[in-house]
């Protein structure tokens, strides 16, 4: 696609419920990263995929938390039983090669943890 | 731990005046220093700095890199009410696995009023 794309745009859940969080990455790039960003926060690394790899998974808080890619593009993270501190704007963001740092990400997905 | 930290953290300024945004690091194996806006959700790209003392410019943005000091400054000028968004700075660790993964800072939002 001509961008990052990302869905849903905002997710509203409640407590103990698990979330998938799409993300499709520009084609043809073979770098994808989810970041996410706290209100009022910088953006916190949370893993990062080369091909349908993930050789640095070191930025995920729990064991709730997992991701997969598959056909080295659409990357889904999943969040199990959601808790309140989960809420947050995440971000997926790829690049054209391993090692290029400049990162075109998407819009994001606004998660809200009630 | 690699460390961003950006200031001032809030700024609020009136349209045509000039404001300096402050970036220092600590990042291990340090590659690259990048600066991205941040108007909605999705942060995109401004500069990125690999050399000291070596100035970018784009428009009325520009920016520089001092590897000795650990630092990089974003210097915008006749500021624009358009301008107003979060200034996102962030460095690369080509690390063991020589890939891009970016250390944000906490960004510095800026405010500029008509």
């Amino acid at each position: 696609g001509a961008g990052v794309s990302q869905s849903p745009s905002n997710k509203v859940t409640e407590k103990g419920k698990d979330v998938e969080l799409r993300c499709d990455p520009i084609s043809g790039h073979t770098a994808l990263y989810w970041y996410r960003q706290s209100l009022g926060q910088g953006l916190e690394f949370l893993i990062y995929f080369q091909g349908n790899s993930a050789p640095d998974k070191s930025g995920l808080p729990s064991d709730r938390f997992s991701a997969e890619r598959t056909g080295g593009s659409v990357s889904t993270l999943t969040i199990q039983r959601t808790q309140q501190e989960d809420s947050a704007v995440y971000l997926c963001a790829s690049s054209n090669r391993q090692g290029a740092e400049k990162l075109f990400f998407g819009s994001g997905t606004q998660l809200s943890v009630l | 731990e690699d460390k961003v930290v950006q200031s001032p953290l809030s700024l609020v300024v009136h349209e045509g005046d000039t404001v300096t945004l402050n970036c220092s690091y600590e990042v291990t194996n340090f590659r690259s220093l990048l600066w991205y806006k941040q108007e909605k959700k999705a942060p995109t790209f401004l500069f990125m700095l690999t050399s000291s003392g070596i100035e970018k410019k784009s428009g009325r943005l520009s920016s520089i890199l001092d590897k000795k000091e650990l630092f990089s400054i974003l210097n915008i000028t006749a500021t624009q009410t358009g301008d107003s968004a979060i200034y996102l700075c962030a460095a690369s660790n080509a690390g063991g696995t020589s890939y891009g993964k970016l250390t944000f800072g906490q960004g510095t939002i800026l405010t500029v009023h008509p």
